[in-house]
């Protein structure tokens, strides 16, 4: 299994570009997030999905959209990129229930 | 709303010597508490979890123990090593509905030989 998967891993984007940051999983998790990590700020919750079709918006949405029309993927859309979504992005996913979550290895998005 | 407190932010212990992090949530109805380690550059990844039934679970150096009266758990790491320097994160969350983290701030941890 390759578990939780993102690309790309790095990228530079200029204020006003949009993007696409990819995430899969092949562990046939229903539930699925993402994260923003900032120097100090811990994991924020932008937005996660607890089924194919379903997602709802977590502590820090706007400015992303979301999307899941598989069990496998959950692609993260930047609609018109800030300086202020500089940082690094986690996606993760988990089973129902009392299970942890696995997360990604990471994109780290710089916006000029 | 759901929040989870962490505490300290940043703990520097002598290698040997236990470290204690501790973590207060809000939600009475969380019932799964997840621990995470998150070396530099890297992913965070689950060391310990702990269900709402249980009051302590222990692997090798590690263990976590829970509150629930209290809504506080905490992460006890003994006989510190280096390679145990890194943030450690807690979580709390709930087995069904949402299943939603909220994760709490971070604890640096840095054990000096």
């Amino acid at each position: 299994n390759a578990g939780v998967t993102q690309t790309p891993k790095f990228q530079v984007l200029k204020t006003g570009q949009s993007m696409t940051l990819q995430c899969a999983q092949d562990m046939n998790h229903e539930y699925m997030s993402w994260y923003r990590q900032d120097p100090g700020m811990g994991l924020r919750l932008i937005h996660y999905s607890v089924g194919a079709g379903i997602t709802d918006q977590g502590e820090v949405p706007n400015g992303y959209n979301v999307s899941r029309s598989t069990t496998e993927d959950f692609p993260l859309r930047l609609l018109s990129a800030a300086p202020s979504q500089t940082s690094v992005y986690f996606c993760a996913s988990r089973a129902g229930g009392y299970f942890g979550q696995f997360f990604g290895p990471g994109t780290r998005l710089t916006v000029l | 709303g759901e929040n989870v407190e962490q505490h300290p932010s940043t703990l520097s212990v002598q290698e040997g010597d236990s470290a204690v992090i501790k973590c207060t949530y809000s939600d009475s109805a969380s019932n799964y508490f997840p621990w995470y380690k998150q070396e530099l550059g890297k992913r965070p990844q689950l060391i310990i979890d702990i269900r709402s039934n249980v009051g302590e679970k222990k692997d090798q150096r590690i263990a976590v123990t829970l509150n629930k009266t209290a809504k506080h758990f905490s992460l006890h790491i003994t006989e510190t090593q280096p390679e145990d320097s890194a943030v450690y994160f807690c979580a709390a969350s709930k087995d069904s509905g949402t299943y939603k983290y909220i994760f709490g701030t971070g604890t640096r941890l840095k054990v000096l030989a």
